[in-house]
């Protein structure tokens, strides 16, 4: 079945560093893929997605591309901000869009 | 636009009581689903209603329903309940549209049994 693998955090990072978290899935046909962060407290929100091979999913400086040939997704932001400290999830939706198949979720702190 | 809004927030309940969650989703979105998280399991696909019809269930038992209402608005509800069920459960709305299209998320409820 359909499955999606996350690196394991907590990612602790100092302002202004690089980040990458690491995301690979399992799927039949050609799922679309998003990133979701919950912040403290909070529900989920849409990051960035993707919906075919080689899309580039952006949004507030974050970053993610399709790959099908390694069936991986990773999010990538250049700059970290401390404000940018919260719970990432990589997800998948099934082939009729009436579910979301989630990742462990990444919990990134950073500091200043 | 309001959000999706999740009532209660918060709950406690016993083992063995029954509890009922609701949520409204955004206004024209026909599509509700739950999720159930935990910092074992994660975040885990409960259900999806769309027009009052149960589309698609997740693998969970059947301590575990729901149901949607004609103004779309949702309710879940889970009989006898166990200790393993204090969770943080929330809902997502979607418009009519492909696969891709973005599910907004309430806050939540946090479900504790003791």
């Amino acid at each position: 079945g359909n499955s999606v693998t996350q690196m394991e955090g907590p990612v602790t990072l100092s302002e202004e560093a690089f980040l990458t978290i690491n995301c690979t899935y399992t799927a039949t046909g050609y799922p679309s893929l998003f990133w979701y962060v919950q912040y403290p407290g909070e529900g989920l929100q849409l990051l960035l997605k993707a919906t075919k091979a080689d899309d580039k999913g952006s949004n507030k400086g974050f970053e993610a591309t399709y790959r099908k040939e390694t069936t991986s997704f990773h999010l990538e932001k250049g700059s970290v901000q401390v404000s940018d400290s919260a719970v990432y999830f990589c997800a998948l939706s099934d082939q009729a869009g009436t579910a979301l198949i989630f990742g462990k979720g990444t919990t990134l702190s950073v500091s200043s | 636009k309001a959000g999706v809004t999740q009532t209660p927030r918060y709950l406690i309940k016993t083992r063995g009581q029954q509890v009922t969650l609701s949520c409204s989703p955004i206004s024209g979105h026909r599509s509700v689903s739950w999720y159930q998280q935990t910092p074992g399991q994660g975040l885990q696909f409960l259900f999806e209603y769309f027009s009052e019809t149960q589309r698609n269930k997740g693998n969970f038992p059947g301590r575990f329903s729901g149901r949607q209402f004609s103004n779309s608005r949702s309710e879940m509800n889970v009989s006898t309940l166990e200790l393993g069920d204090s969770a943080l459960y929330l809902c997502a709305s979607k418009g009519q549209g492909a696969k891709d299209t973005e599910a907004f998320f309430g806050q939540g409820t946090r479900l504790t049994v003791v």
